[in-house]
């Protein structure tokens, strides 16, 4: 099955700092969709993205298809950003979302 | 609308017992997807409907576990004679599908199962 990797698995912030979260995958994708998962479990759908460049807000995100890739940026930090970042990819062939191995946040004050 | 619904949020079985879970998508989504996520981890796909079919299961989800939808509207995930190794939390994600697009993928708050 596809591989999906995330880097860096864990990156702590000084409030208002910026971050790139990335993910890499193995094949061709038909779907990108950032999540977010809060501390308390709730995980929260950022982006769409399964080609080009999104904003919103504080956040944006980029995704080359070409080149197997997708970036979360993350501008002016806050502590409510802290939290498991993951990246999910569907492939042509399938209909179910293959979820990477999460960036884990922490945003101090 | 309210968002994805799931019910109970939390479930403590004996192991061999049944449990079954509700899941109450969003009423203007036609997919429905069942994940499980162990700590640690991010979500593993289990199955999804399109509607009211079935349309693909993972080879996670052993013949202990059953999921139904009918009528294209509520879902459930059934789990029989549990085993410790089914503690998980239960995550149930909707979604309106469009061609190849995948919009509003909303996950709901999930169901913490532990087997003791």
């Amino acid at each position: 099955g596809i591989q999906v990797e995330q880097s860096p698995p864990d990156l702590i912030l000084q409030e208002g700092a910026n971050s790139t979260l990335r993910c890499n995958f193995s094949d061709s994708v038909n779907n990108l969709q950032w999540f977010h998962q809060n501390p308390w479990g709730q995980l929260i759908n950022l982006f769409y993205i399964p080609s080009g460049t999104k904003q919103n807000g504080r956040l944006s995100a980029t995704t080359v298809a070409t080149e197997r890739y997708s970036l979360l940026y993350i501008s002016s930090s806050q502590t409510t950003d802290s939290g498991v970042y993951f990246c999910a990819v569907e492939v042509w062939t399938g209909n179910q979302f293959y979820f990477g191995t999460g960036t884990s946040l922490t945003v101090i004050p | 609308d309210t968002g994805v619904s799931q019910n109970p949020r939390h479930k403590i079985t004996k192991r061999g017992q049944n449990v079954t879970f509700r899941c109450d998508p969003i009423s203007e989504h036609n997919r429905l997807y069942w994940y499980r996520q162990t700590l640690g981890q991010g979500p593993e796909f289990l199955t999804y409907f399109q509607n009211e079919a079935q349309l693909e299961k993972s080879r996670l989800l052993s013949d202990r576990f059953s999921a139904e939808r009918p009528k294209g509207s509520f879902s459930t995930l059934e789990i029989q004679r549990t085993e410790q190794g089914d503690s998980a939390m239960y995550l149930c994600a909707s979604s309106f599908r469009v061609g190849q697009g995948d919009y509003g993928y909303t996950f709901g708050s999930g169901t913490r199962l532990t087997v003791v």
